[in-house]
């Protein structure tokens, strides 16, 4: 999506490794959210920031830490990634008031193996 | 806590059919709807934006109502095509900082 660009689009690591996942915008919108989507779960939120280095965990945030020291980068790392953290991962940027939407990247696709 | 619902689960139409997908919410208080379309193994594209003082918008053949007293959004598509096939999902913001999403309805338009 214009404007949202996450990285890497897949990636397959081993059980206990560090991930690290980036999300940059080029909006500068002061919202950034990482949310995984699971089948039979949707869509979650993980984790949020409302500005640089703001940030506050959502509904499913164990294992799972984030970071933002520039309004454009968004940074969710697996401490020590399981397979229960195998899913695609989607980062939205927002404004967070009336008339402004979310949108969303084209999402990572991570396998821990 | 605000819960989104949408209804129907699934749905598998002929071509040319007008379709409606609903969504409804159960905390009012919103400041924005938003309806999107994912495809397999896709990301997700914003369809529609209403905010919560507006009752619909359009563009094309897609028309999404809100009534925020009762809870409940429409998506209205107006004759169908096969390439309308795709995951349709509703979601809310409201002053939680968070985007809500409901269960999706996937769309099936067979030729």
């Amino acid at each position: 999506d214009a404007g949202i660009t996450q990285s890497p689009r897949h990636k397959v690591t081993e059980t206990g490794t560090p991930v690290t996942l980036r999300c940059h915008q080029t909006e500068n919108h002061r919202y950034m959210y990482w949310y995984r989507q699971d089948p039979g779960h949707g869509l979650r939120l993980i984790h949020y920031s409302y500005g640089v280095k703001d940030t506050d965990k959502g509904e499913v945030s164990d294992g799972y830490s984030v970071s933002r020291s520039k309004t454009e980068d968004f940074l969710l790392t697996l401490e020590s990634a399981t397979s229960s953290q195998t899913s695609v991962y989607f980062c939205a940027i927002s404004e967070r008031q009336e008339g402004y939407g979310y949108t969303f990247g084209s999402g990572t696709r991570l396998t821990v193996v | 806590k605000q819960e989104v619902t949408q209804i129907p689960a699934a749905l598998s139409v002929p071509e040319g059919e007008n379709l409606v997908l609903n969504c409804s919410f159960t905390d009012s208080a919103i400041y924005n709807l938003q309806w999107f379309r994912q495809d397999p193994g896709k990301g997700l594209t914003s369809l529609l934006l209403i905010q919560s003082s507006q009752r619909e918008q359009t563009s094309g053949r897609l028309n999404a109502s809100l009534d925020k007293s009762s809870g409940r959004s429409t998506l209205y598509i107006a004759a169908s095509q096969p390439g309308d096939s795709a995951t349709y999902l509703c979601a809310v913001s409201d002053n939680t900082d968070k985007l809500i999403f409901g269960t999706g309805t996937r769309l099936q338009v067979f030729p």
